[in-house]
């Protein structure tokens, strides 16, 4: 049974570049959330989509934008990159967003 | 929005002693509370979860306590051993996306 698979695993990227990070959900789940972990601290919420309808946003730029396909994967954007986007980024899923969540191994993102 | 405090940022322990963390939140509308078990470069896997209708729940050697009148949840791991050894994250829902908001971690060390 598949868990939540996120692409790529690493990625470099340079100051003011754009970015693409994929998720796919557990089957039969309908809503990816997106986190962004800095080192030492917590996962951040970034995005919620359900059903391919963003259900809830946290404090970040409108750099970040996220959206949902039909066949409920997902793609987080972050455009105009900084220094201070590096980070581990992560998808998780669950069946209808209002219960456990479960998470991808990450994308591990760094701007130079 | 949601703030979850989350003590001690880290605790050793001797391999079969028990450790406890603690961790409080600002929202008493929120209902429900995972935690998480992060290993180095590795996703947060949840071990253990509780709802607000529920005050305490085991799993094995793990016990998960909630006080909704003072906002306050713990973890409680006995006979710990050194695969215990991680980073572990209490989490707190809130908003109508029930999002997850993270505390800061506490890096648990088992001594052998």
């Amino acid at each position: 049974d598949a868990g939540v698979t996120q692409s790529p695993t690493h990625l470099i990227k340079t100051r003011g570049q754009h970015v693409t990070l994929r998720c796919s959900p557990i089957s039969g789940h309908k809503s990816v959330s997106w986190y962004q972990q800095v080192l030492g601290q917590g996962p951040q919420f970034i995005f919620q989509y359900y059903e391919k309808e963003e259900r809830g946003r946290g404090n970040f730029p409108d750099r970040f934008s996220a959206r949902q396909f039909p066949n409920y994967s997902s793609e987080l954007n972050v455009n105009a990159l900084l220094l201070g986007d590096s980070a581990l980024y992560l998808c998780a899923s669950s069946p209808t967003g209002q219960e456990t969540q479960y998470f991808g191994p990450g994308t591990r993102l760094l701007v130079l | 929005g949601e703030n979850v405090e989350q003590h001690p940022s880290t605790l050793s322990v001797q391999e079969g002693d028990s450790a406890v963390i603690k961790c409080t939140y600002s929202d008493s509308a929120s209902n429900y509370f995972p935690w998480y078990k992060q290993e180095l470069g590795k996703r947060p896997q949840l071990i253990i979860d509780i709802r607000s209708n529920v005050g305490e729940k085991k799993d094995q050697r793990i016990a998960v306590t909630l006080n909704k009148t003072a906002k306050h949840f713990s973890l409680h791991i006995t006979e710990t051993q050194p695969e215990d050894s991680a980073v572990y994250f209490c989490a707190a829902t809130w908003g109508s996306a029930r999002q997850l908001t993270f505390g800061s971690g506490t890096q648990l060390t088992v001594l052998p």
